[in-house]
């Protein structure tokens, strides 16, 4: 299963309601993940099976979806949110999206 | 506390054999799925293949003829072998547990060249 995030780069303001996408080439059965990675540092899993908050992640970061299409929403941007995140499937292989670059404007 | 940390050389030629280990320390890898995630420049991330509780593997199909993971149980550490290495698999390689991949280590960057 091919994965395709957009936008590749966001840019928004400190506030501002984020959302992020990833599609599947095929159904994903809402075996998907989401990873924030920061400059230098490890990936760290935010969201599993579509909509569960790995624990002691802030509840700013939800998300959604079903099928093909899948959503990571951040509530309100902060500046520690400044990251690479990427989609992942676990339904048919293992596979990634290409990553979106979030930054504030 | 679940741990991490990978090691390595940080350059090896091509056509030869590029190894790593993964220490993990604050749980057993006779628990759980123990996998190799690598990140190639310009962001690309690829899952490689990962090594089960009880020692099975699977692999990336676009690995599978080139790819080895092992563990030693008695020192916690898996492993991962990568043969006829090219140019092409320059990237940060990192270790992770789980097939949902919640804990990781912080990565080794591997050049292949010359």
């Amino acid at each position: 299963i091919q994965l395709t995030q957009s936008p590749s780069l966001l840019s928004a303001s400190v506030g501002d309601r984020v959302t992020l996408s990833c599609k599947g080439s095929q159904n994903i059965n809402n075996y998907l993940a989401w990873y924030q990675q920061k400059l230098g540092e490890a990936p760290k899993l935010l969201i599993y099976n579509t909509n569960s908050l790995q624990t002691g992640i802030p509840s700013r970061f939800s998300g959604s979806g079903s099928g093909t299409d899948y959503t990571l929403t951040i509530s309100s941007l902060q500046p520690e949110d400044v990251a690479t995140y990427f989609c992942y499937q676990y339904n048919n292989g293992l596979t990634f999206g290409s990553g979106t670059k979030l930054e504030i404007k | 506390e679940v741990q991490l940390q990978e090691s390595g050389p940080g350059l090896v030629k091509p056509s030869q054999s590029l190894s790593l280990t993964c220490s993990v320390t604050g749980y057993s890898i006779t628990s759980n799925y123990w996998g190799w995630i690598r990140k190639f420049p310009g962001n690309k991330m690829e899952w490689m293949g990962y090594i089960s509780y009880s020692g099975s593997t699977s692999y990336n199909p676009s690995l599978k003829s080139r790819i080895s993971i092992t563990r030693d149980t008695s020192k916690n550490q898996f492993f991962l072998q990568l043969n006829s290495v090219t140019t092409e698999d320059t990237a940060t390689y990192y270790c992770a547990r789980g097939r949902g991949f919640d804990y990781w280590g912080q990565g080794v960057m591997v050049t292949v060249s010359s």
